[in-house]
């Protein structure tokens, strides 16, 4: 079935970038997500990208689209405190209305 | 605009016991989805209700049931339950929009089931 694998822990210092990635195996998918989850909150979408398009931007936020090799990051700048969350990676087949999510990748900012 | 409401926030049941969980979209959705959170896990696509009917559904036992409302509000039921069935529950709403195009999934706060 479809599979979507994140690595679990990301650690930055405060102002550093912060690059979360994922990756996907359904081909067929359509668009791709990003949701940030704050503790005891649901989720909240931070951007998507189109499978056809390589790169988003977003303010502080870029997501970058491989599709050849079904990579996806995003790249926060100037990360904040604010930004300690998890971040979840979400692939929306084509055809498919439920979306398959990540582990989560828990975003620790170090002061 | 009130977003996407659940209730209740907490629930606390025993194995076997059956349980319902409610979810209004945010207005203007017609599409409602389920997800199951186990702690430490990604959410999990339950089902989704479009028109009062169940459009596809997740890998999960019949146990997990649903219902559509005509004002587009969803229940989601659980028979039988088990100890792994303790997760966050969140529902989703979106608008159905035909063919291959941007469909934005709004999340409620979810409700968090305990089964002891």
């Amino acid at each position: 079935g479809e599979d979507v694998e994140q690595s679990l822990f990301l650690s930055v210092r405060e102002g550093d970038s912060s690059v979360i990635n994922c990756t996907y195996t359904d081909s067929s998918s359509t668009y791709l997500y990003w949701y940030k989850q704050e503790p005891g909150a649901g989720l909240q979408l931070l951007t998507y990208i189109f499978s056809n398009m390589d790169m988003k931007q977003d303010q502080r936020l870029t997501v970058l689209l491989n599709k050849k090799d079904k990579h996806l990051s995003l790249r926060i700048a100037d990360t904040q405190t604010g930004d300690s969350a998890i971040y979840f990676c979400a692939d929306e087949g084509g055809g498919a209305d439920g979306l398959t999510f990540g582990k989560g990748t828990h975003l620790i900012i170090q002061p | 605009d009130a977003g996407v409401t659940q209730s209740p926030t907490h629930l606390i049941k025993t194995r076997g016991q059956q349980v319902t969980l409610r979810c209004s979209p945010k207005s203007g959705h017609d599409t409602v989805s389920w997800y199951q959170q186990a702690l430490g896990q990604g959410p999990q696509f339950i089902f989704q209700y479009y028109e009062e009917e169940e459009r596809q559904r997740g890998n999960f036992p019949d146990r997990f049931s649903g219902h559509q409302f005509p004002n587009y509000s969803s229940e989601l039921n659980v028979n039988a339950l088990l100890l792994g069935d303790s997760a966050l529950y969140l529902c989703a709403s979106s608008l159905a929009i035909r063919g291959p195009t941007y469909n934005e999934q709004f999340f409620g706060p979810g409700t968090r089931l305990t089964v002891l």
